[in-house]
């Protein structure tokens, strides 16, 4: 079955450093999402890219899809104490295999 | 606009005993989902509900875990029996859509098997 693989595991950086995590899919993907979750909270949405190449940007956050639909990635600049959490990437699988799958996450911790 | 609400948000039981969750969607929403998720783990699509019926139940353990959504709105999954390996926070989300959608996550429900 699909599978979705991120790196790395865990990222401690110091704040103003930047951070990147990394998502691989066995298979090509329709979509990917990426989710936020705090410590103790619940994920939350942070955005949906779909087309081959494309690039989004939302502040310090940028979100990119690999031009063979199979890889992601985020990344942020100057990070803060906010940013602070467990970023999860999620792939909708392209054709019969139209199914959502989250990675295991990238949990990320920021010293003020 | 008030979110997708979940209960119990703890649950501690003893393995073999039965256990249900309940799940209220964001108004309108026509999908839902039950997702459980294992310290350090991702969340591992358990259901999907369009409407009242269901899309994929795939990774839905039938022997012992079942769900419905009578009337297309709240849901509950229930475990029966419970084992020491289905200790997790199960999460409901709700979307306006299917797949592609953005997904709305209730606070989720802590469950410890002993």
């Amino acid at each position: 079955g699909q599978q979705v693989m991120q790196i790395p595991q865990y990222q401690h950086v110091q704040e103003g450093e930047d951070f990147t995590t990394y998502c691989n899919s066995s298979t090509t993907l329709s979509n990917i999402q990426w989710y936020k979750q705090r410590p103790g909270g619940h994920p939350v949405f942070l955005i949906q890219l779909v087309k081959s190449g494309e690039v989004k940007k939302q502040k310090r956050l940028t979100f990119q899809f690999g031009e063979a639909k199979k890889n992601s990635s985020l990344h942020i600049t100057a990070t803060q104490t906010t940013d602070v959490g467990t970023y999860f990437c999620a792939g909708i699988g392209g054709g019969s295999n139209y199914k959502l799958t989250f990675g295991k996450g990238t949990l990320l911790t920021v010293n003020p | 606009e008030a979110g997708v609400a979940q209960s119990p948000r703890y649950k501690i039981i003893e393995k073999r005993q039965s256990v249900a969750f309940w799940c209220n969607p964001i108004s309108g929403h026509a999908t839902l989902y039950w997702y459980q998720q294992i310290l350090g783990q991702g969340p591992k699509l358990l259901i999907q509900f369009q409407n009242n019926g269901v899309v994929d139940d795939s990774q839905l353990p039938k022997d012992r875990f079942s769900a419905e959504r009578l009337k297309g709105v709240d849901s509950t999954l229930k475990i029966q029996p419970a084992k020491l390996e289905d200790s997790a926070v199960y999460l409901c989300a709700s979307s306006l859509g299917p797949l592609g959608y953005e997904q709305f996550f209730g606070p989720g429900t802590r469950l410890t098997v002993l």
